[in-house]
């Protein structure tokens, strides 16, 4: 079993869509849950990040960590043609070690 | 303020070759990651550098290594390059804030022919 596993997609969606991207990891040792975005030809950019499980909200992002099942979720509202890019899921340990990304899913919001 | 840049943007070598990237870290960062991200695959991580020395490695051979100089920059070494190194090449930077805050430079395509 891979230590992070994401449904790479492409995944299409209609501008304005609610759009969920998913994660799942196999390490009990991660504690901080990345989201990064990359844009084609482009460096990730950090998102959002989480510690604990629960949701955290930033402006039309959501981050949703579930420990108990080791599953991550990141919700994007009213979503965008900017949106458009791929989304990486990086768990990682309590002192920034493990640094495991995803694969990433590849997103398309559709004018 | 200057974000995480590497160099160079683009570069072609052949198998057998050995090729340097360099990197600089956003002002105030300290300590540097490397990653290799092949063609529709996330980012691997290769080592991260503190205070000059590699901290942390990941599943790479030997012939990838590292340097940090005082003033932060590293340099990514890869020896005797094989088809398989092609990739994009990024660098992250991260501060005494945050481990888990990596910013990310544009990152390097490293084509092996």
């Amino acid at each position: 079993q891979k230590e992070v596993e994401q449904d790479p997609g492409p995944l299409s969606v209609p501008e304005g869509a609610i759009v969920s991207l998913n994660c799942t990891y196999s390490n009990s040792a991660f504690q901080y849950f990345m989201w990064y975005r990359q844009y084609s030809r482009k460096g990730p950019e950090l998102l959002m990040y989480t510690y604990s499980s629960g949701n955290k909200e930033d402006g039309r992002f959501t981050a949703q960590v579930d420990k108990s099942s080791k599953y991550i979720s990141l919700f994007i509202r009213d979503s965008q043609p900017s949106d458009s890019a791929t989304y990486l899921c990086a768990p990682i340990g309590p002192y920034g070690q493990n640094f495991v990304f995803g694969p990433g899913t590849r997103l398309s919001v559709l004018p | 303020d200057a974000g995480v840049t590497q160099s160079p943007t683009h570069l072609i070598k052949t198998r057998g070759q050995q090729v340097t990237l360099r990197c600089s870290p956003k002002s105030g960062h300290d300590t540097v990651s490397w990653y290799q991200q092949a063609l529709g695959q996330g980012p691997q991580f290769i080592f991260q550098y503190y205070e000059e020395e590699e901290r942390q490695r990941g599943n790479f051979p030997d012939r990838f290594s590292g340097h940090q100089f005082p003033n932060y920059s590293s340099e990514l070494n890869v020896n005797a390059l094989l088809l398989g190194d092609s990739a994009l090449y990024l660098c992250a930077s991260s501060g005494p804030e945050g481990l888990n805050e990596q910013f990310f430079g544009p990152g390097t395509r490293l084509t092996v022919l």
